[in-house]
């Protein structure tokens, strides 16, 4: 069963617009949470995480939201890129245990 | 920027054969990953370690072997490659539980 879910294996946005990624969980103990984007043929990159202490962290054009009563996290992009275009996955940890992934979300910014 | 890597980035071979992906970092982190990905799918942990000599399996049933006999080196080995091990391999670490995760370029393998 999977305890990290991105719902939206896709999602299209105008350049300039604000691309939003969403990530659902199950798992109540879970207490760190990032955002990696990936190209294809490549490894994920880091783009920014978030405690389970905050609601929000913002790192330039990058904020990421939690909700921890709805076990909700989301990733705002603005303005979106064409350089945004990629694969971007969610995680999350709970303790001292391994990440776990969700399926990601292909993001295309459309020039 | 991460000092992680990885070789082969791309590896074709033939059933049967035993291959051994390499992973190294520079960063003195003590935790290590490996995980496998295949188009449209999340990323599923394979192996783990969090220090030398100290190495666990992971979510996904698997095939392959590591060993952590220094801190820098991870390297996974498959004795006998099959089709069904067709996919990408990334390695990853971490200095700890809460800090960044950071990934290497990831090795492509095909086999035949």
């Amino acid at each position: 069963d999977q305890q990290v879910k991105q719902n939206s294996p896709s999602l299209s946005v105008q350049e300039g617009r604000i691309s939003i990624l969403n990530c659902d969980y199950t798992n109540s103990m879970f207490d760190y949470f990032l955002w990696y984007k990936k190209y294809p043929a490549e490894g994920p990159t880091f783009l920014i995480s978030i405690s389970s202490i905050k609601d929000k962290n913002e790192d330039g054009r990058f904020t990421v939201f939690l909700n921890k009563s709805a076990k909700h996290l989301s990733l705002h992009i603005v303005p979106s890129q064409p350089g945004d275009s990629a694969v971007y996955f969610c995680a999350a940890s709970e303790g001292n245990t391994p990440l776990v992934f969700g399926k990601g979300t292909r993001l295309s910014v459309i020039a | 920027e991460a000092d992680i890597y990885q070789t082969p980035r791309y590896l074709v071979i033939g059933t049967g054969k035993k291959i051994t992906l390499e992973c190294s970092q520079t960063m003195g982190h003590d935790k290590m990953y490996w995980y496998q990905q295949d188009p449209g799918m999340e990323l599923h942990l394979i192996h783990y370690s969090y220090g030398v000599n100290s190495t666990e399996k992971g979510d996904l049933s698997s095939e392959s072997t590591v060993s952590r006999i220094r801190t820098e080196h991870f390297p996974l080995t498959l004795e006998s490659a099959r089709p069904s091990h067709t996919s990408q391999y990334l390695c990853a670490s971490r200095i700890d539980l809460k800090e960044t995760q950071y990934f290497g370029p990831g090795t492509r393998l095909l086999v035949l």
